[in-house]
């Protein structure tokens, strides 16, 4: 069965260090790859996806991912947290053809002045 | 990015009573959108695919006659809480690809709904 897994409930990071939110994901076929953000009580706010080409992917406020097919994985970066990025990230999976996303449990991200 | 809008944002009732949720896509047409609920510090659960001049397509265990879904146009889908009980309490969401099924999904902004 396709799945996605964000193995961290939570990840602290203080202003300004590097953060990295971690996904992986199973599925079989080629995967199309999703970061979404969603803030208090809003909906979810695309980041940035990977569908082929370049593995290391930018996308919105300065958030980057990085697709890893030997390890299947998916991870969230940016060099420089901000206190205004603490929010809950969401990774997501969708195969070829069909338009609906598969979505990781969630990881919030708090960062800390 | 695209814009996809949600209305209302918030809606209390009480059992029993029917309560729809408009999902709009205010700069694109939409031929598919999706339902997504959301619990509670937790996931989005797909719930079903709004196909616009068709019938919707349920995901396993969503009672379609309890979640009614209608895609009237290119740039609305509606969702129709029926008889509604406490349990139907949740976040609701919608989302539209751009241009076509596999495109990017924009989502809307969500309806919280509580049922008393």
């Amino acid at each position: 069965a396709q799945s996605v897994a964000q193995p961290e409930d939570q990840v602290n990071v203080a202003e300004g260090n590097p953060l990295t939110v971690k996904c992986t994901y199973s599925v079989s076929g080629n995967p199309y790859l999703f970061w979404y953000v969603q803030y208090p009580n809003r909906g979810l706010q695309f980041l940035l996806k990977y569908i082929t080409g370049d593995n290391l992917v930018k996308g919105s406020y300065g958030f980057e991912a990085e697709f890893n097919k030997s390890q299947t994985s998916f991870h969230l970066k940016k060099p420089s947290a901000l206190v205004s990025d603490s929010a809950l990230y969401f990774c997501a999976v969708r195969l070829g053809s069909q338009g609906n996303l598969i979505f990781g449990k969630g990881t919030k991200l708090s960062v800390k002045p | 990015g695209a814009v996809v809008s949600q209305h209302p944002s918030r809606v209390i009732c009480k059992s029993g009573t029917s309560v729809k949720i408009e999902c709009r896509s205010l700069d694109f047409q939409a031929t598919t959108m999706f339902w997504y609920r959301q619990f509670p510090k937790q996931s989005l659960m797909l719930m079903a695919t709004s196909n616009e001049g068709s019938k919707a397509t349920y995901e396993q265990g969503v009672e379609k006659d309890k979640f009614l879904i209608n895609h009237a146009s290119l740039t609305l889908s509606t969702l129709t809480v029926t008889s509604a009980h406490p349990e139907d309490s949740s976040f609701y969401i919608c989302s539209a690809p751009t241009s076509g099924v596999t495109d990017t999904q924009y989502f809307g902004p969500g309806t919280r709904l509580t049922v008393l």
